[in-house]
């Protein structure tokens, strides 16, 4: 089965930036999709298609994917943006969606 | 703008049933394929399965295979997960969303399922 692997945890001071990794094999031929998640809530789709934001979403929030990595870019962060973040593709070959294994974002 | 609402929290016991509700409002819905994913507690996203309502064709995870079912009723604007066999490890959030391309852009409230004796 396709695996997603994403480190367990980043700390970033408020203002700098944080960089999430999604690693999966070839993850640069899928598109990646990046989910956050605060306690107690559903999760919120923050980047689809690799890099692009649904509405309302800011732009401090962006992607990239090529290769065997994929990243969740969080410019400018900020207290509000500690949460889990999560990636997401659809293996073809299985029919399956997968999640990655979830990264938590602390903001120090 | 779309807007998934799910059945409230349930206790069942092992080895008996649970079905959860996700209803959608808004939008064109049964063009979109409604999925069911699952958090167990401290644990990360599981997808489970989904359905087009358009077509009412489902496909499941692997290991969820044979225990559970997607439905959709087309005229309430309403799909169904019903998990069979619980087991206490089944104790979980139950998610839909609404997949838009292929990602999950519109979630349901989450029903907590509670298996327990």
């Amino acid at each position: 089965s396709y695996v997603l692997t994403q480190p367990p945890s980043v700390s970033v001071a408020p203002g700098q930036t944080a960089r999430i990794t999604c690693g999966g094999n070839n993850i640069g031929d899928k598109s990646v999709h990046w989910y956050l998640q605060k306690p107690g809530q559903a999760p919120v789709l923050v980047v689809y298609d690799d890099s692009d934001r649904p509405s309302g979403i800011p732009e401090r929030f962006s992607g990239s994917n090529s290769g065997n990595t994929a990243t969740l870019t969080i410019s400018r962060v900020e207290a509000g943006d500690e949460a889990d973040y999560y990636c997401q593709v659809w293996d073809s070959s299985r029919d399956h969606y997968v999640f990655g294994t979830g990264t938590k974002v602390t903001v120090l | 703008q779309v807007h998934l609402v799910q059945s409230g929290a349930d206790v069942k016991k092992p080895g008996s049933s649970v079905k959860v509700s996700c209803k959608a409002s808004g939008g064109t819905s049964s063009n979109y394929a409604i999925s069911w994913v699952r958090q167990a507690p401290g644990q990360g996203l599981e997808w489970m399965g989904g359905i087009i309502p358009l077509f009412g064709t489902a496909n499941y995870a692997q290991r969820f295979q044979g225990r559970v079912t997607i439905t959709t009723d087309e005229s309430t604007s309403t799909t169904y997960m019903e998990l069979s066999s619980l087991r206490s490890d089944d104790t979980a959030v139950y998610y839909c969303a609404r997949v838009v391309g292929w990602a999950f852009e519109y979630w349901g409230q989450g029903t907590l399922v509670t298996v327990s004796s």
